[in-house]
């Protein structure tokens, strides 16, 4: 099985702030990776697909880069809104999903 | 707009079953592969199964293999999964949701939770 490890686990960050998260795969996925959002109490929402392409009405200040075992998802500007967990997902064999990152204040 | 919505999760002893549905809306059913995912706060999210829109390609986990069945009956939009010999550790929040074209869960229902308790 193709291994999904997230950094960091918690990340402490203000509105305004650039944020980045880190996955990295066991292998190479190619770029068959997606990034979701979510919130407590609510299904997750995909913002992110083939690494790098922005899923249909999600906001430009997020963006997603990497190809091969190091992927990165970036918040450009944080609204109060973006505080959630996020998750990364490898699609290049079945699906595994790292264990999240949550964006707190 | 795409909506997914599950049903049947509840308390059940272990070794019991369970079925749920998931009721799919805002889009051609038929045409979409469909997932069933599960959530709990210490493995985090984790595939359990998929179905081919056609229902010709079905794969399970190998923690679900043998106990759990998925099925879809286009007729109705609706996508269901049979668990059986349900143990502890398969508590958790089941979430429908529906495959993209390029491989990536693009939609996902707001889950129903299962609990497997004595």
């Amino acid at each position: 099985d193709i291994q999904m490890t997230q950094s960091p686990s918690t990340l402490s960050a203000s509105v305004g702030d650039r944020v980045t998260i880190t996955c990295r795969a066991s292998q190479s996925i190619n770029t068959w990776l997606a990034w979701y959002q979510q919130k407590p109490g609510k299904a997750p929402k995909l913002l992110i697909y083939k690494a790098s392409t922005l899923e249909s009405g999600v906001p430009s200040r997020f963006s997603g880069s990497g190809s091969g075992t190091e992927f990165t998802l970036t918040v450009s500007s944080l609204h109060p809104d973006d505080f959630a967990t996020y998750y990364c997902q490898q699609y290049n064999n079945w699906w595994t999903f790292g264990q999240g990152t949550k964006v707190e204040i | 707009q795409v909506q997914l919505v599950e049903s049947g999760g509840g308390l059940v002893k272990p070794g019991g079953s369970l079925r749920l549905s998931c009721a799919a809306s805002g889009f051609t059913f038929s045409d979409y592969y469909m997932t069933w995912i599960r959530q709990t706060p210490v493995k985090g999210l984790e595939w359990v199964s998929y179905i081919s829109g056609t229902a010709d390609t079905i794969y399970y986990a190998d923690s679900v293999k043998g106990r759990f069945t998925i099925s879809r009956y286009s007729a109705k939009n609706s996508l269901y999964l049979q668990m059986n010999r349900l143990r502890v550790e398969d508590t958790a929040v089941y979430f429908c949701a529906r495959v993209g074209h390029g491989g990536q869960i693009d939609y996902w229902g707001q889950g129903t939770l299962v609990t497997v308790s004595s």
